[in-house]
């Protein structure tokens, strides 16, 4: 089975600065991966996703992610955080094999300073 | 526009006493699923569909049922609530490869 480890359960950074949300998985099979957004009182949205082709994928809001296999890793991340990203992130991971199991991680809460 | 919409937003009840919540999405997607939010704990999947009339139980399936009688609608019923079924419950829905999820019930218990 799959499984998802994010690595910090608050991040905090300051307004222009780089944003950086670590998110490690486990599969024995390839795995599609996933970030999603919580704003609050709201569901998650999808920011971007990775099922197969190039390993860098670009989502919404000037967010992206590289998928790096050797280090079973799908870092997120932003050049200049906005004080408008200050949300929970969660990193999820699902086997392409059998879609129908899509594993999340505990969330990351990030919080922009001004 | 497609969403899921899930009701009621807000619901506080006492032990044991019967609830419905609904959800509905309006993309003709064929899996709808069930999520509780938890601090710490992330998502954890209750019950999932495949289609219709086909249900199956997710990582945490007890005190909780589901139906799929039609391919939009998804209900999630608590025949008798606990106080340990209070949280954040999410219906979701998936397309090709992601998730669309309503915008939350959050559920009291007392």
């Amino acid at each position: 089975a799959q499984s998802v480890t994010q690595l910090g359960s608050h991040v905090s950074v300051s307004e222009g600065a780089l944003v950086l949300l670590r998110c490690n998985y486990s599969s024995s099979v390839p795995p599609y991966l996933f970030w999603y957004v919580q704003y609050p009182n709201q569901g998650l949205q999808l920011l971007l996703k990775y099922t197969t082709g190039a390993t860098l994928v670009k989502g919404i809001n000037g967010f992206e992610a590289e998928f790096k296999k050797s280090e079973t890793s799908f870092h997120l991340t932003k050049p200049s955080a906005h004080m408008s990203d200050a949300a929970e992130y969660f990193c999820a991971v699902s086997d392409r094999y059998n879609n129908n199991d899509m594993r999340f991680g505990a969330g990351t809460r990030l919080t922009v300073k001004p | 526009e497609a969403q899921v919409t899930q009701n009621p937003r807000y619901l506080i009840t006492v032990t044991g006493k019967k609830l419905t919540v609904t959800c509905s999405q309006n993309m003709n997607h064929e899996y709808m699923s069930w999520y509780r939010q938890d601090p710490g704990l992330g998502l954890r999947q209750i019950y999932y569909s495949m289609n219709v009339e086909v249900t199956d139980k997710g990582d945490v399936p007890e005190g909780y049922k589901v139906s799929r009688k039609e391919k939009r609608n998804f209900p999630l019923i608590l025949e008798s609530p606990s106080p340990n079924q209070t949280s954040l419950y999410f219906c979701a829905s998936r397309g090709l490869y992601s998730l669309h999820f309503g915008n939350g019930t959050r559920l009291t218990v007392t």
